[in-house]
């Protein structure tokens, strides 16, 4: 099965509003990253979180990983059209044999 | 320059074909990967290499073999091609292992 999974699995939005998805693993992870799919395209990394309980900024992008280090959440504030893709968090197991992506929130920005 | 590239873009085959998709980083990366993306775009890493070396071997079919002729290249060699073999194949490379991956722009094999 899954063993990251992300929620919602969709969302849109009207442009202007803010947009959360949730990022959940069964397994303590020793990072999590983000990457951002363009319909069509392929994943781009965004951001690396390490330590348990950091918050990063990217702009409009705010990025938190759990105290547990099994979940994280990003955050965008202000959706605009160009943020339309479907974000993946991923992230290796503590001894590196296992790496993991999420399942995908899917993002529509609606102008 | 493209810093991850894969060739072909397209792939459309026939069961029980034999086929290859290439791959080639630009980037210095010592660590490269292949994923497949299926249609419900969900995301598994198959294999993983790092200089050369196999490090990440999940559990895939054993037709797909991993070829790494030095660490710039990692192709991906699939026998006896499987309806169930379709979807889009990336390849990635990174500077450390499992860190910050840069993604090729996908392979999508069609098997009819």
């Amino acid at each position: 099965g899954q063993q990251v999974m992300q929620i919602p699995q969709y969302q849109h939005v009207q442009e202007g509003e803010d947009f959360t998805t949730y990022c959940n693993s069964s397994t303590t992870l020793s990072n999590i990253q983000w990457y951002k799919q363009r319909p069509g395209g392929h994943p781009v990394f965004l951001i690396q979180l390490v330590k348990s309980g950091e918050v990063k900024k990217q702009k409009r992008l705010t990025f938190q990983f759990g105290e547990a280090k099994k979940n994280s959440s990003l955050h965008i504030t202000a959706t605009q059209t160009t943020d339309v893709g479907t974000y993946f968090c991923a992230g290796p197991t503590y001894n590196f044999n296992k790496f993991y992506f999420g399942s995908g929130t899917k993002l529509n920005v609606k102008p | 320059d493209t810093a991850v590239s894969q060739t072909p873009k397209y792939l459309v085959t026939q069961m029980g074909n034999d086929k290859s998709i290439k791959c080639e980083q630009n980037l210095g990366h010592d660590t490269m990967y292949w994923y497949k993306q299926d249609s419900k775009k969900f995301l598994k890493i198959m294999f993983s290499y790092n200089n050369k070396e196999l490090i990440i071997n999940e559990t895939v079919p054993n037709r797909f073999s991993p070829k790494s002729p030095d660490k710039a290249h990692l192709n991906l060699h699939i026998n006896s091609l499987e309806l169930g073999d379709s979807a889009v194949y990336f390849c990635a490379s990174s500077q450390q292992l499992l860190n910050e991956q840069f993604f090729g722009p996908g392979t999508r094999l069609t098997v009819l």
